[in-house]
């Protein structure tokens, strides 16, 4: 059974510092990876997604990487800002179904 | 952009009441996704729709539960007798196609049911 573990739980930095956010799953028999931003009592926006067979995806300062054999993804966000204090949820879709699996997600706050 | 549109964005319901979620996904889209998040839980899936049928459902999307696209634009889900352990934001999603063939996904933002 595919579970999705997200580390940090919850993650504080200051305005302009470059972070990365870890996401973790344990079948690497998947179609593909995507992360999206939660924002506190509104619905998933997606952010970005990686297919299996690509290693990294990049949409403005975020890149997501993708490592399928070692089961690991990361989410890189250059230059954070205030804005971008959100809950960030990676999610998989694998084994012939189109259901997405969700990891528990990291709380980021970004500090002006 | 085109959205989805979830109503009511809150519901508090008696337990052992029906309730009805509704949604109108983006237009052109043929894919439909319920999900639900507990409090401080994982997004869980419920159920995938297609072509006028259920595609695909979870374990948690039992007896109690059903969904429907009565006309052109909606789709909803029902719960038969609400139970406490029903309380949670449910989600309504679609897609164009299929997602795990690269397609995105696009969610609502939420109805929040409270069951007492």
């Amino acid at each position: 059974k595919q579970e999705v573990t997200q580390i940090p739980a919850a993650l504080s930095v200051p305005e302009g510092e470059n972070l990365v956010l870890n996401c973790s799953f344990t079948d690497s028999a998947i179609y593909n990876l995507q992360w999206f931003r939660q924002d506190p009592g509104k619905g998933l926006t997606s952010l970005l997604l990686i297919q299996s067979s690509q290693r990294e995806q990049t949409s403005g300062r975020l890149n997501a990487s993708l490592d399928k054999s070692s089961g690991r993804s990361t989410l890189y966000i250059a230059a954070s800002q205030p804005g971008d204090s959100a809950t960030y949820l990676c999610a998989v879709i694998g084994g012939a179904t189109n259901k997405l699996i969700f990891g528990t997600g990291t709380l980021l706050a970004v500090q002006p | 952009e085109p959205e989805v549109t979830q109503t009511p964005s809150h519901q508090v319901t008696q337990m052992g009441q029906e309730v009805i979620l509704r949604c109108v996904p983006i237009s052109n889209h043929l894919y439909f996704y319920w999900y639900r998040q507990i409090l401080g839980q994982k997004v869980e899936f419920l159920v995938s729709f297609y072509n006028n049928e259920i595609s695909e459902k979870s374990e948690i999307f039992d007896d109690q539960f059903s969904v429907e696209r009565p006309d052109g634009s909606n789709f909803t889900l029902k719960i038969r007798s609400t139970k406490l352990e029903d309380s949670a934001m449910y989600f309504c999603a679609s897609s164009i196609q299929l997602v795990l063939s690269g397609n995105t996904i696009y969610f609502g933002e939420g109805s929040w049911l409270t069951v007492v």
